[in-house]
């Protein structure tokens, strides 16, 4: 299994929708997390940290499920500009992130 | 500005050559990293360094190599290039668990 995984879509989805990512990880003794986005050929870029109350940034907000070992990202009234890649992460003590492959989102207009 | 640069943004080298990859940052962070993102792969791990002197090997260190005397650079170097090593690569700096990534390189080994 591996250490953070996520489901690589596509999700495609008109303007104004709904959309909610998830992403899970196997080692429960993971610390942090995080949601980064990332433009084609681009570098990624911090999108939010996931804390364990939830947290909501606009029309972002995240969420984390201890038990469940998963984190969410959920966006509402998308936009054509969240079209990109959304990577999770997570931090391991004494190591690093740990990055899922990237769920990708277009919005079509 | 404060900011993570890498330089070349773009290599093309020979295999079994010896290439070394540039990261600076001037945030001073004592956290950098080297990921290397192929598609399929994701952002694979190459090395890691918590601060001055301070290096660890990541998932995927073989054939890379990085050292760490001050806080501002982290340069990775290839010790004989291999066409498996045809990859972007990100440099990322931060301070407590975040990380922030430069805009990459593009290697390509022929």
């Amino acid at each position: 299994r591996k250490e953070v995984e996520q489901d690589p879509g596509p999700f495609n989805v008109p303007e104004g929708a709904t959309v909610a990512f998830n992403c899970t990880y196997s080692n429960s003794a993971s610390q942090s997390f995080f949601w980064y986005r990332q433009d084609c050929r681009k570098e990624p870029k911090l999108l939010m940290s996931v804390y364990s109350s939830g947290n909501e940034d606009g029309r972002f907000t995240a969420q984390l499920n201890r038990a469940s070992q998963y984190i969410s990202l959920l966006i509402r009234d998308s936009k054509l500009s969240d079209s990109a890649t959304y990577l999770c992460a997570v931090y391991q003590a004494g190591t690093a992130l740990i990055f899922g492959k990237g769920t990708t989102l277009s919005v079509s207009s | 500005d404060a900011e993570i640069t890498q330089s070349p943004r773009h290599k093309i080298t020979e295999t079994g050559r010896q290439v070394t990859l540039a990261c600076h940052q001037t945030w001073n962070h004592n956290n950098m990293f080297w990921y290397r993102q192929d598609l399929g792969h994701g952002l694979r791990l190459i090395h890691y360094s918590y601060g001055v002197h301070d290096t660890n090997k990541g998932e995927v260190s073989d054939g890379y190599s990085v050292s760490r005397s001050n806080t501002e650079d982290l340069p990775l170097t290839l010790e004989s290039a291999a066409s498996s090593q045809t990859s972007v690569y990100f440099c990322a700096s931060g301070q407590s668990y975040e990380q922030y990534f430069g805009p990459g390189t593009r290697l390509t080994v022929t």
